[in-house]
């Protein structure tokens, strides 16, 4: 069946280092994979789309790789800060045009 | 300013009741969708529409009804019939249908069943 996985762990990281978030999956061949930040309580807000013939997309400090070889998109956020901290959604395309979720990982910079 | 807005933010229902949850957008998108968030899941489909007085199943439709009556409004009833409706709600819309097109959220309600 299709699947879409995220560390459901929490991601710990010290102030001005790299953040790397993983996002695999399986069963599906997506066109297409956005990122979202999700702050607690809020909705959800598009940072990043990667498109299936990209390999890399970069965004001021966010870069975004997709390997459909590997099955996989890696989300990195350089020189963290505290206010980085949230959860970070991926998702792709299923079935009829629809957006498919992660279920986040919870991204926690420490000062 | 241009956005989603969802009201309420919190909500709260005795069991056997029907509540209808809002959503207005004035971006001028055509697709809009809602979803359900429960605590370490992801957004789960519930229904979408891709034009006015036009809507369709999500994954997890049964106990649920919407109407798009208006390219702005989306409104999404939980009936009775819904087992387990205690969840934070999210709206979201975008300017087409389609993963190649970024979804914009409303800041959610939270509906809990007592």
């Amino acid at each position: 069946s299709q699947k879409i996985e995220q560390n459901s762990e929490a991601l710990n990281i010290q102030e001005g280092k790299t953040a790397t978030l993983t996002c695999n999956y399986t069963n599906y061949s997506p066109a297409y994979l956005q990122w979202y930040r999700q702050d607690p309580g809020r909705g959800p807000v598009f940072l990043l789309l990667i498109r299936e013939n990209e390999k890399e997309k970069r965004k001021e400090r966010l870069k975004v790789t997709f390997d459909t070889t590997l099955k996989q998109s890696l989300f990195h956020i350089t020189a963290s800060q505290p206010a980085d901290s949230a959860t970070y959604l991926c998702a792709l395309d299923g079935s009829s045009y629809k957006l498919i979720f992660g279920s986040g990982t919870r991204l926690l910079v420490r000062p | 300013d241009g956005g989603i807005t969802q009201s309420p933010k919190y909500l709260f229902r005795k069991e056997g009741q029907n509540v209808t949850l809002s959503c207005e957008q004035n971006l001028n998108h055509d697709a809009m969708y809602w979803y359900r968030q429960d605590p370490g899941q992801g957004l789960r489909l519930i229904y979408y529409s891709q034009i006015v007085n036009d809507f369709q199943k999500g994954d997890i439709a049964e106990g649920y009804s919407v109407s798009r009556e208006k390219k702005e409004s989306f409104p999404l009833t939980v009936t009775s019939a819904q087992k387990n409706p205690t969840a934070f709600y999210l709206c979201a819309s975008s300017i087409f249908q389609g993963a190649r097109n970024e979804q914009f959220f409303g800041p959610g309600t939270r509906l809990t069943v007592l």
